[in-house]
């Protein structure tokens, strides 16, 4: 069946450093990709999302590109801060009703 | 625009206990999914409705059960309450059920079960 796969957290780091969380996906037709990010106390919020090969969704300085040949989207940004401390979720949405998550990435920001 | 709400924020019950949760969907959306988040996990698909009916269900028992009103807003009902329904439980609206339509998420109910 389909499923998600991105990098185990935390991942923690220094403040304007480069972020990059690692999503790949596996799936037998043509999936819509999500990235949602989950605050401390909070419930999902969406970041970006991308609904077919190669475009790239982007959001508040991060971006992430539809890669059909790697199978991937992976989450980056060029200069986190401390408030973008929080729990970052990779989904996939395949058929017309449910998303498939990742177990998520805790992103930890130090100043 | 008002976003999706739910009801109540937070909730205890005990094992064997019946509970319902409430789902306000987004202006302009007729469906609505349920999720079930244990700490420190992804998100469970539990199933969704679409303009009243139930549109796909993932793997929940039959004690899981839900409605959808004209309105398009949501209950979920779980019955026979174990230990392990103890979790974070999201609903999110969708203006449709086109994989590409984006499910926007309300801030969820947190059930204790004791």
């Amino acid at each position: 069946g389909d499923s998600v796969t991105q990098m185990e957290g935390p991942v923690t780091l220094s403040e304007e450093a480069f972020l990059t969380i690692n999503c790949t996906y596996t799936a037998t037709g043509y999936p819509s990709l999500f990235w949602y990010v989950q605050y401390p106390g909070e419930g999902l919020q969406l970041l970006l999302k991308a609904t077919k090969a190669d475009d790239k969704g982007s959001n508040k300085g991060f971006e992430a590109t539809y890669r059909k040949e790697t199978t991937s989207f992976h989450l980056e940004k060029g200069s986190v801060q401390v408030s973008d401390s929080a729990v970052y979720f990779c989904a996939l949405k395949d058929s017309n009703y449910q998303l498939i998550w990742g177990a998520g990435t805790k992103l930890i920001i130090k100043p | 625009e008002t976003g999706v709400t739910q009801s109540p924020t937070h909730l205890i019950k005990t094992r064997g206990q019946q509970v319902t949760l409430r789902c306000s969907s987004q202006s302009g959306h007729n469906t609505v999914s349920w999720y079930q988040q244990a700490l420190g996990q992804g998100p469970q698909f539990i199933f969704q409705y679409y303009r009243e009916e139930e549109n796909g269900r993932g793997n929940f028992p039959p004690r899981f059960s839900g409605l959808q009103f004209p309105n398009y807003s949501s209950e979920l009902n779980v019955n026979a309450l174990e230990l392990d329904d103890s979790a974070l439980y999201l609903c999110a609206s969708s203006p449709g059920t086109s994989t590409t339509d984006t499910q926007y998420f309300g801030p969820g109910t947190r059930l204790t079960v004791l």
